[in-house]
Parts: C-alpha cells; sequence; structure tokens
C-alpha cells in the first residue's frame, strides 16, 4: 500500500517565485526524506528530518514535519528553471530505525515546472 | 565522487525472456536496496541487501531474484518477462538512512 501521498501532484511556477509541495503519510516513522528526480533518471537526496525534528533548512529548501498529522512540507524557495524535476518524499518506518534495513517508501510525488 | 553504477542502462527484452541487472554501490556501503518504478509511477521497493546478505523484501515476484557477491555488487535476475515489468530500475547503496541512487536500467518487454 502507498505510504505517501503527494500534494499537488503538479505545480507550475515563475521563476523566482517559491514552491510548496506537501506529503502525508501513514505509518510511524524515523524519518522522512525528500528526493528529486529529473525525467526517467535517478532520484538525487535532498534532504532528511528525522521524527524529533520540526523543521530543517538546506540552502533553498525548507522541510516541515508534523508527526500530529503525519505530514511534511518541502518549500524550495527563489525557484529556478534548474529545479524542474519531480519531487519525492520518502519515508524509513518506526520499526526499521533499530535495524540494518532503511527501505524507503514512496509517495507519488510531485511534478514541478519553473518557467524562466 | 564514486557513484553508484547501474548495467546497462536499457534493456529491450521479449515476453518470457531473462534479464540481469547489475548494480555497482558505492564502495564502503553495506546496504544495497533495488527498486521499480514503473511509467508515472512512484519507485517501489522490491528487495535489500546488508553485508551480502537479504535484509528484506518488497513487493518482489517470484520470477525474480537477487543476490549480492563478495565484492559487494549486487544482481537482480528476472525470468519469464512479462509486459508489465516494463520499468526503470534502480539501485541504490547507503551507509545509514540516506540512499544514493544509479541512474537506472530502462527495461522494455516486447
Amino acid at each position: 500500500s502507498q505510504q505517501g501521498e503527494e500534494d499537488p501532484q503538479a505545480l507550475s511556477i515563475q521563476e523566482g517565485e517559491n514552491a510548496t509541495m506537501n506529503c502525508s503519510y501513514k505509518t510511524s516513522i524515523n524519518n522522512l526524506q525528500w528526493y528529486r528526480q529529473n525525467s526517467g533518471r535517478g532520484l538525487v537526496h535532498l534532504i532528511l528530518i528525522r521524527s524529533n525534528e520540526r523543521e530543517k533548512h538546506s540552502g533553498r529548501l525548507r522541510v516541515t514535519l508534523d508527526t500530529s498529522k503525519k505530514s511534511s512540507s518541502l518549500l524550495i524557495t527563489a525557484s529556478r528553471a534548474a529545479d524542474t524535476a519531480s519531487y519525492f518524499c520518502a519515508t524509513v518506518p518506526y520499526w526499521n530505525s533499530g535495524g540494518s534495513n532503511y527501505k524507503l517508501t514512496f509517495g507519488k510525488g510531485t511534478l514541478l515546472t519553473v518557467n524562466p | 565522487a564514486a557513484g553508484v553504477i547501474q548495467s546497462p542502462r536499457h534493456l529491450i527484452k521479449e515476453k518470457r525472456e531473462t534479464a540481469t541487472l547489475k548494480c555497482y554501490p558505492i564502495p564502503r556501503h553495506d546496504t544495497v536496496y533495488w527498486y521499480q518504478q514503473g511509467p508515472g509511477q512512484d519507485p517501489q521497493f522490491l528487495i535489500s541487501f546488508y553485508e551480502k546478505m537479504q535484509s528484506d523484501k518488497g513487493s518482489i515476484p517470484d520470477r525474480f531474484s537477487a543476490q549480492q557477491f563478495s565484492d559487494y555488487h549486487s544482481e537482480l535476475n528476472m525470468s519469464s518477462l512479462e509486459l508489465g515489468d516494463s520499468a526503470l530500475y534502480f539501485c541504490a547503496s547507503s551507509l545509514e538512512y540516506e540512499q544514493y541512487f544509479g541512474p537506472g536500467t530502462r527495461l522494455t518487454v516486447t
């Protein structure tokens, strides 16, 4: 079953604007990660937020996590055309936290288009 | 910096044929994961290996098998291919939570 659902499925903005993507998940998590995927290519890790964290920043990225609502958001500020890609959230379930296997359960993804 | 290497990058097979996908993880990474991504879909976890032992299994058909070798490279073997197996297959490696993905193998079954 799908762990995460992304919202919106597609987002089109102008360069310089901010982009916000949301993700919801169903089970308790150890951490939540955001990945980026350019069309048909490999996924690139962007940022990880642990279940005991509420907000995290990395460059132009800001991630928030609300474990009570089982949701996260990714904000990309001052977007660029090069930010055009699909963005996925992925969770590591809480019961995986003690072992060596940290398989990811991905959400559906948001296709972000940044127009020059 | 070294990245995850996958081969081949593209593969075309006919129904009922067999395919073998290879993955070379980042040196010193102890865990390898395989994911399948159908057209317009999110990646789905197939199987993982920790220190050459299978550590977890997801929605992997019985027709698929995988192993990790002594040099840590991994192979995903797919038999009796079906049209629905057409997808991007990713390998990822990690030391902890953050996973590093390869470029993927695009498998097309005709």
